[in-house]
C-alpha cells in the first residue's frame, strides 16, 4: 500500500509558532496533496506538489518532497488558532489518493 | 452554493434497516468518490464512479451499493446495516482521474454520521 503515514500524531503548539508535520509513503507516486480537516466537517485542499518538484509555497504553507526518502513535510509559520484542525497527506499514484491517518494539530491562543 | 453537498447530515438507525445517503456536486467534475471515516479519523476510499461508471470499488460489503443517476450525483445505498457501519460517510468530486503529475484534487462534502444502533 501507499499509504501515508504522517508524524507526530498530535502536535500542540502556542500562537505564533511554527508548526511541522512529516508524511511518509512506501510506493512511487505522481503527486502529492495536503488537506485540512476542521473538526465536523469535509476535507479541504491546501496544496499539491508534483513528484518532478521538491518544494512549494502558498502563504504560510511550505510543502517539501524527497522522493528518494518517500517523505514529504508541511510547515505552517506564525500559526494562529484557527489552524487548529487535523491535517492529512494523500499520495496520488496511477488511480486516485490514498490518504494518511493525520496529524492533529492544537494551537493555542 | 455549496461545492459538494450530502444529506442527510446526521443519520440514526437500527441493526439491519436499509439507508441512503445523497451526494450531489456542482463543480462540472467527472469523477466522484465515497469515503468511510471511522472513529480514529482513517480516512478509506470506498467506490470512485467517473461519467456514471464505476472505476473504483474497494474491498466492501456488498451491502453497499453506489448509484449514480449522472455524474453530479452519487448515492451511497446501504442494506442491512451494521454496528460496525458506524462511520462518518465523506462524497468528493475531481476533475482528472488517472495518470499524470498532477490534478486529482478532491473536493469534499460535510460528511454524514451514520450510527447504527
Amino acid at each position: 500500500s501507499q499509504q501515508g503515514e504522517e508524524d507526530p500524531q498530535a502536535l500542540s503548539i502556542q500562537e505564533g509558532e511554527n508548526a511541522t508535520m512529516n508524511c511518509s509513503y512506501k510506493t512511487s507516486i505522481n503527486n502529492l496533496q495536503w488537506y485540512r480537516q476542521n473538526s465536523g466537517r469535509g476535507l479541504v485542499h491546501l496544496i499539491l506538489i508534483r513528484s518532478n518538484e521538491r518544494e512549494k509555497h502558498s502563504g504560510r504553507l511550505r510543502v517539501t518532497l524527497d522522493t528518494s526518502k518517500k517523505s514529504s513535510s508541511l510547515l505552517i509559520t506564525a500559526s494562529r488558532a484557527a489552524d487548529t484542525a487535523s491535517y492529512f497527506c494523500a499520495t496520488k499514484g496511477y488511480s486516485t489518493l490514498t490518504f494518511g491517518k493525520g496529524t492533529m494539530l492544537l494551537v493555542s491562543p | 452554493d455549496t461545492a459538494v453537498s450530502q444529506t442527510p447530515k446526521y443519520l440514526v438507525t437500527q441493526m439491519g434497516n436499509d439507508k441512503s445517503i445523497k451526494c450531489e456536486q456542482n463543480l462540472g467534475h467527472d469523477t466522484m468518490y465515497w469515503y468511510k471515516q471511522d472513529s480514529k479519523k482513517f480516512l478509506k476510499i470506498m467506490f470512485s464512479y467517473n461519467n456514471k461508471e464505476l472505476i473504483i470499488n474497494e474491498t466492501v460489503p456488498n451491502r453497499f451499493s453506489p448509484k449514480s443517476p449522472d455524474k453530479a450525483h452519487l448515492n451511497l445505498h446501504i442494506n442491512s446495516l451494521e454496528l460496525g457501519d458506524s462511520a462518518v460517510y465523506f462524497c468528493a468530486s475531481s476533475q482528472n482521474v488517472r495518470g499524470g503529475l498532477g490534478g486529482d484534487t478532491q473536493y469534499f462534502g460535510p460528511g454524514t454520521r451514520l450510527t447504527v444502533l
